[in-house]
């Protein structure tokens, strides 16, 4: 799990709260992605940047907000969350072009109280 | 459109058995297909990866997948379970963008248990 690494593991915040999930690779990649893994249901694709352009936005609520400075960093900044947002979010990597082989990290945890 | 159909929700075997995952999928063109793996608490772990060169992909910890254009499937087996198996597995079909980057299209998942 060296390669796609995601902090924190695990948080717990209330729905006034504002935290942010950080995802950083380490393999070179120009494609990052934000995955969500709910209970019961397939992973939802979020967010994809290549070469840190928002290329992907599948219908998300504003209250989650990405954020990439730059090809190794990934952000997803959470204000106003709800209990229904609780759930694995995943980051993954992909590249150089042409390889579509995404990489994950171990995921963070999110309870929203 | 692409789509993946894991056709078992879940799977039961005892150790040092064979395991049976299928998958069927279904893709306009040549797709690259993908099994991954989930450990609980964990993110996922690419297990192997189909993309043409051969139809009998092996991939980490035994496991190997079959690609079979006639049937439009991609099962993956193993010869004999271990207990470290246990765990969710994922097969994925990859779609290509032209700005580098791509979109997995996961099946539902398979729950593999594995009993002493």
């Amino acid at each position: 799990e060296t390669g796609v690494t995601q902090t924190p593991r695990h948080l717990v915040m209330g729905m006034t709260n504002k935290k942010s999930l950080k995802c950083e690779q380490h393999l070179g990649h120009n494609a990052m992605y934000w995955y969500k893994q709910s209970a019961k249901k397939p992973l939802e694709l979020m967010f994809v940047y290549s070469l840190e352009e928002r290329v992907e936005n599948n219908s998300v609520p504003s209250r989650f907000s990405p954020e990439c400075p730059n090809s190794s960093h990934l952000f997803l900044h959470l204000h106003t969350l709800q209990p229904e947002d609780s759930a694995l979010y995943l980051c993954a990597s992909s590249g150089p072009s042409g390889e579509d082989t995404q990489y994950f990290g171990p995921g963070t945890r999110l309870t929203v109280l | 459109a692409q789509s993946v159909t894991q056709l078992d929700s879940h799977v039961s075997v005892s150790e040092g058995t064979p395991v049976l995952l299928r998958c069927n999928y279904s893709s306009s063109y040549s797709p690259s297909l993908f099994w991954y793996v989930q450990h609980p608490n964990k993110g996922l772990q690419l297990l192997l990866k189909y993309t043409s060169a051969a139809t009998l992909v092996k991939g980490i910890n035994g496991f190997e997948a079959e690609f079979k254009k006639s049937e439009t499937s991609f099962h993956l087996t193993k010869p004999s379970a271990h207990m470290s198996d246990a765990a969710e597995y994922f097969c994925v079909v990859s779609e290509k963008f032209s700005g580098g980057y791509n979109k997995l299209i996961f099946g539902a998942g398979t729950r593999l248990a594995v009993h002493p």
